[in-house]
Parts: C-alpha cells; structure tokens; sequence
C-alpha cells in the first residue's frame, strides 16, 4: 500500500538545537516535498526534490535543510532550532507529471521552547 | 509565478445545506487540480483529482467543476452533514516543474 511515513510523530526542542525530520516513502514517487503549517493556515512549501541526491528551496526555506539520500527517503533539517519554527511539517510525495495527487504524511508537532 | 485564490477562508452551514469553496488560478497552462479535506489534527486527504478539460466530478455527497476558461475550480458540498466540517484546500499543477500551488485554505463548520 502507498505510504508515507514521518518520523517522529512529535518533537520538543530546545531553542539553538539541531532537529532532523525524517520521511520515508514507499509510492516510487520522484517529487517529494516539505510544507510546513501553521494552527489555523494554509500550507507552505519549505523544500522539495525530484531526484535522489539534488533538492530545491521552496516558498520558505529560510532556516531549514533539506537532505534526500535515495528516491525513499527525504530528510528536513533545522540547523539552529528557533522560536518561531515552532509548527506542524507535513512531508508529500507525488509524481505530478503523472496526474498524481500528492500523498501526505501524518505529519510532525514540532514544539520549540 | 501562479497564484491561488481560495474563497471564503471560513464558511458555516447548517446541516443539509449546501456549501461552496472556489480556488482561483492564475496560470491557464495549469493542467492538474486537487481537492483535500484536512480533520482537526489529522493530515490532508486526497477528495477528488480533476484534469486538464471542464469537467464535473461527483464523489460521496460533492461535486466538483472545474472550468479553464475561467481559471476556476469549485467543491460543492450538496447536502452537507457534521462530519464534513473540516479544513478544504484546493491545490494546482502548473507550468514545466511541475510545481504544485496550494490554496490557504477553507474551513468549514456544518451546524446540526
């Protein structure tokens, strides 16, 4: 079944701390994406990929890493963890070319205090 | 760079109303369309694809119209119950990246 799995579910951290989100999926999807969303809004894109190893800023990427090592796995990454990082990151994969619609995961609650 | 206007950030209906959210789109080479439905607390389900022709899609108590000359796309609840309150977003496939525009969202609140 096509899948996409986040890791981990829920995050504290520590304001000035490293935090890496990890994304997995089993679709065979060559787009993969990270938005972030904030309570109550819309979906903002921080990075996203079409090929293993090559990765593409968003909307948003300030402040943010993206790292994706194989076709499976996208990583996002938070160098110097602040304040206002604080949200909920959702990571997709799709092939829109394809007519795919994206296909999300359950997401992370990243608290940063 | 396309743009995605959804209308109106927030809608409450009774129960058995209908309920209607449009998403506005700038670039008319857009070629693919997505509606999500996103429950307090929980991810963005897939509701409908739409493609590249005007078109009306039914699924379980909606219906989708997607009219290119207008560069418009509306979900249309036809009877809409309690569980159907949730957040709806609309989401755009457009130009040679295959980029994919979001738009900020509806949410919806069904009265019983």
């Amino acid at each position: 079944e096509a899948a996409v799995t986040q890791s981990p579910r829920s995050k504290v951290a520590v304001t000035g701390g490293k935090v890496t989100l990890s994304c997995h999926q089993t679709n065979n999807h060559d787009y993969m994406y990270w938005y972030r969303q904030d309570t109550g809004h819309g979906l903002r894109l921080i990075h996203y990929s079409y090929v293993a190893d090559s990765t593409e800023k968003g909307d948003i990427p300030d402040g943010y890493k993206a790292s994706r090592p194989s076709q499976e796995n996208f990583s996002l990454i938070l160098e110097l963890a602040s304040l206002s990082q604080t949200a909920v990151y959702f990571c997709a994969s799709s092939d829109p070319g394809a007519g795919q619609a994206p296909l999300f995961g359950e997401g992370t609650r990243l608290s940063v205090l | 760079g396309e743009q995605v206007e959804q209308r109106p950030p927030h809608l409450s209906v009774r129960e058995g109303d209908s309920a209607v959210i449009t998403c506005t789109y700038t670039d008319p080479n857009s070629y693919y369309f997505f509606w999500y439905k996103q429950e307090p607390g929980a991810s963005l389900q897939l509701l409908m694809k739409v493609f590249s022709s005007t078109e009306i899609n039914e699924g379980q108590g909606f219906t989708v119209l997607l009219n290119k000359k207008d560069t418009r796309l509306s979900l249309n609840l036809t009877a809409a119950h309690p569980g159907d309150s949730a957040a709806y977003f609309c989401a755009v496939v457009t130009g040679g990246n295959n980029r994919i525009f979001f738009g900020d969202g509806t949410q919806l609140v069904v009265k019983p």
